[in-house]
C-alpha cells in the first residue's frame, strides 16, 4: 500500500513568513509523529498525535510551532514568523498504534524547509 | 530525559568486511531500539529492531545485540556491499512518557569501498 507522504517536498520562504507542511500517514495508522532533522543530525522529536489529539507536544521548540490533526488522519505542521534557524528537513512518521507498546514508525520523505 | 550516543560518526570498510556501529542510552526504562538506514535525500527506513526482552536478533546479514545492564546496543553488518553505504541511525524509545517517541543518535555515515 501507499506509504507516508508529505507535501511539499521543498519549501523556500522568507524570514517572518508563515508556512504549512502537510503529512498523509499510512491509512489506518492512529499514531502520527513529527520530527525535525538538521543537516548531519538525527531526527529530533517535535510532537505526537494519537488520533486527533496531540498527546505529547514537548518537542515543539516554541509557540511559533503548532500542529493539528483534525480528523485523525492528515496532519499539518504550522510555523509562524519563520526564522533562519527553522531551516531543516521536517519528517513525519506514522505507526499502527502507540497506546500499549512501542511500535515501528514509518517515515515520510520529508519536507525540506529553507528560510532565507 | 533519554539521551542516545552513537559511535563512530563515520566508518569506512572494504567490501566484504564487517561493520559495527554502537549506541548507548541513558534511560533504563527504554524498551524498544530500532535502527534506520537513510540514503542521501531519502526517508529513514527501518532495517532491524530489538525489544528489551531479547538479547540478539538477526536478519540475514544484519544483526543487533542489546546489553540492558550496560545500556548499549550495537548494529552488525556482515559481508558488506556497496549498497550498504548510507547513514545509519539508532534510536531508543523511553516508555515513561507513554508516547513512544524515538530519541535518535547522531548517525553513522558508512562507506563501503569496492
Amino acid at each position: 500500500g501507499a506509504g507516508v507522504s508529505q507535501t511539499p517536498s521543498n519549501k523556500v520562504t522568507e524570514k517572518g513568513k508563515y508556512v504549512e507542511l502537510r503529512c498523509d500517514p499510512i491509512s489506518g495508522h492512529t499514531a502520527l509523529y513529527w520530527y525535525r532533522q538538521s543537516l548531519g543530525q538525527g531526527p529530533e522529536f517535535l510532537i505526537y498525535f494519537q488520533g486527533t489529539g496531540a498527546a505529547d507536544d514537548s518537542g515543539l521548540p516554541n509557540d511559533r510551532f503548532f500542529a493539528v490533526r483534525p480528523e485523525g488522519s492528515v496532519s499539518t505542521l504550522k510555523i509562524q514568523r519563520t526564522e533562519r534557524g527553522d531551516s531543516a528537513v521536517y519528517l513525519c512518521a506514522s505507526s499502527p498504534t502507540s497506546q500499549s507498546i512501542p511500535d515501528t514508525q514509518y517515515f515520510g520523505p520529508g519536507t525540506r524547509l529553507t528560510v532565507l | 530525559g533519554e539521551n542516545v550516543e552513537q559511535h563512530p560518526s563515520t566508518l569506512s570498510v572494504q567490501e566484504g568486511d564487517s561493520a559495527v556501529i554502537k549506541c548507548t542510552y541513558s534511560d533504563s526504562a527504554s524498551n524498544y531500539f530500532p535502527w534506520y538506514k537513510q540514503e542521501l535525500g531519502k526517508r529513514p527506513q527501518l532495517i532491524i529492531d530489538i525489544r528489551s526482552n531479547v538479547g540478539e536478533k538477526k536478519d540475514q546479514r544484519i544483526a543487533v545485540t542489546l546489553n540492558k545492564t550496560a545500556k548499549h546496543f550495537s548494529l552488525h553488518i556482515t559481508e558488506t556491499q556497496p549498497e550498504d553505504s548510507a547513514v545509519y541511525f539508532c534510536a531508543a524509545t523511553p516508555t515513561t512518557s507513554g508516547t513512544y517517541k524515538y530519541i535518535f543518535g547522531t548517525g553513522t555515515r558508512l562507506k563501503v569501498l569496492a
